[in-house]
């Protein structure tokens, strides 16, 4: 079967850093998308890897294992607005985006 | 300029009503999508449309129908409502579907059924 798992809940201080990891069990891969969500909005794209490694955009960072099965999200100079759903999805062998719950990020000043 | 719009934002219906929900982007994309979110947050495609053809269709009620009148729009059409459709449905598009097509989502649709 197709599994994404993420923590449901993480909470950083602003100006940290944090990092949300996701595993994933998909049939087939075709890449792995990160959206972010403010609560009652609609997703917006963040990144995504194809290959294995590290991609930097600015004060986000996404890396991929696809042996393992692992992506991370990684945010730097955390901001409030940074305060978000972060929804892993990776894309299996017929394009279809799996969609995990997210991780609800809760940030303090 | 809205990319991808849906209406309405909220909707609110008795029980057993039949309901619309339209959608329209304007960039130019040849994939729509419609995608359900339930209270537990998880984001669950529905239908997805290439070029006006149906190419995904989940597993979903037939009183829930797609309608694609040209490639910029993607209708939702849903009869005999139930309580368990009560969620927030979001229409999204990408260019088509190759693998590296980011999917622009619309705001959503709010639906509650009373």
């Amino acid at each position: 079967g197709q599994n994404i798992d993420q923590p449901t809940e993480m909470t950083a201080t602003e100006g940290a850093i944090v990092q949300i990891n996701c595993t994933y069990q998909t049939s087939g891969f075709n890449g792995l998308f990160w959206y972010q969500q403010h609560a009652g909005e609609a997703p917006t794209f963040l990144s995504y890897n194809v290959l294995d490694g590290l991609e930097e955009k600015g004060r986000f960072s996404s890396f991929l294992s696809r042996s393992k099965g692992y992506s991370y999200l990684l945010l730097k100079e955390l901001q409030m607005k940074d305060s978000a759903s972060y929804l892993c999805a990776p894309m299996d062998s017929n394009y279809q985006l799996i969609w995990g719950a997210g991780t609800k990020l809760i940030i303090k000043p | 300029d809205t990319a991808v719009s849906q209406t309405p934002k909220y909707l609110v219906t008795q029980m057993g009503n039949d309901k619309s929900i339209k959608c329209e982007q304007n960039l130019g994309h040849d994939t729509m999508y419609w995608y359900k979110q339930d209270s537990k947050k998880f984001l669950k495609i529905m239908f997805s449309y290439n070029n006006k053809e149906l190419i995904i269709n989940e597993t979903v009620p037939n009183r829930f129908s797609p309608k694609s009148p040209d490639k910029a729009h993607l209708n939702l059409h849903i009869n005999s409502l139930e309580l368990g459709d009560s969620a927030v449905y979001f229409c999204a598009s990408s260019q088509d579907m190759r693998v590296t097509d980011t999917q622009y989502f619309g705001p959503g649709t709010r639906l509650t059924v009373l």
